[in-house]
């Protein structure tokens, strides 16, 4: 399977500011998922990144809060704007998930705001 | 909602005994796969069904694809304790294409 990284695997924001995670896969792929896991709960998926067009976002997830960018076959980026302390989470991104290919995750970010 | 229904919530269990959960839906589903989460990592994939009635085997874990795609369960035999973590099921539904559902999790805690 793709070996995913996330970029940064956590960090501490303070309130009002903004984020951008990485995610690089080591082979092209179609799709990839970015995901977000609040605190022992299970994972929702935000939006899927799609390679040459906008990202489709899942009912309760915007564009505005959530920008995400997806400029080639093994890149997204998923920035968390004007964050507040509830968008303290883990963030995914996944790949796969076309045919019999089942998605496969990064390690993730976790991400707390002050 | 598209929230699969999976139990049990958490278990704490004794070292060399089997572990069964399991995921139901009211909704048909055209892929179940199980995933296994660790403190710090992401999902990892266990097991992944691609067909009704089908049983798969990864080592000390089973895993079934049910008969009316309705249900999948993961059963794990003689456990040890790295076999703690959270387990998701997750699933495929037809009309959702390449999104996937998860399980609310089963939290899985062994004594030695």
């Amino acid at each position: 399977s793709a070996v995913i990284s996330q970029k940064p695997s956590r960090d501490i924001c303070q309130r009002g500011t903004s984020l951008t995670i990485q995610c690089q896969v080591d082979s092209q792929v179609t799709m990839m998922f970015w995901y977000r896991q609040q605190p022992g709960q299970s994972l929702t998926l935000i939006a899927t990144a799609n390679q040459g067009s906008e990202a489709t976002y899942e009912s309760g997830f915007v564009i505005d809060k959530f920008p995400i960018s997806r400029p080639n076959l093994t890149f997204s980026t998923l920035t968390v704007s004007n964050m507040s302390p509830e968008d303290s989470s883990i963030y995914l991104c996944s790949v796969g998930g076309a045919g019999d290919q089942p998605q496969h995750f990064g390690d993730g970010t976790r991400l707390s705001i002050l | 909602g598209q929230q699969l229904n999976q139990s049990p919530q958490s278990m704490f269990i004794q070292e060399g005994e089997d572990v069964s959960m399991n995921c139901t839906s009211s909704s048909i589903f055209n892929t179940w796969l199980w995933y296994k989460q660790d403190p710090g990592e992401g999902p990892v994939l266990l097991i992944a069904l691609y067909k009704a009635g089908e049983l798969t085997s990864n080592g000390r874990l089973t895993a079934q694809f049910g008969i009316t795609r309705k249900d999948s369960f993961l059963n794990i035999s003689a456990s040890i304790p790295s076999d703690v973590g959270i387990y998701f099921c997750a699933g495929h539904r037809p009309e959702y294409g390449n999104k996937l559902v998860f399980g609310a999790g089963t939290i899985l805690r062994v004594k030695s």
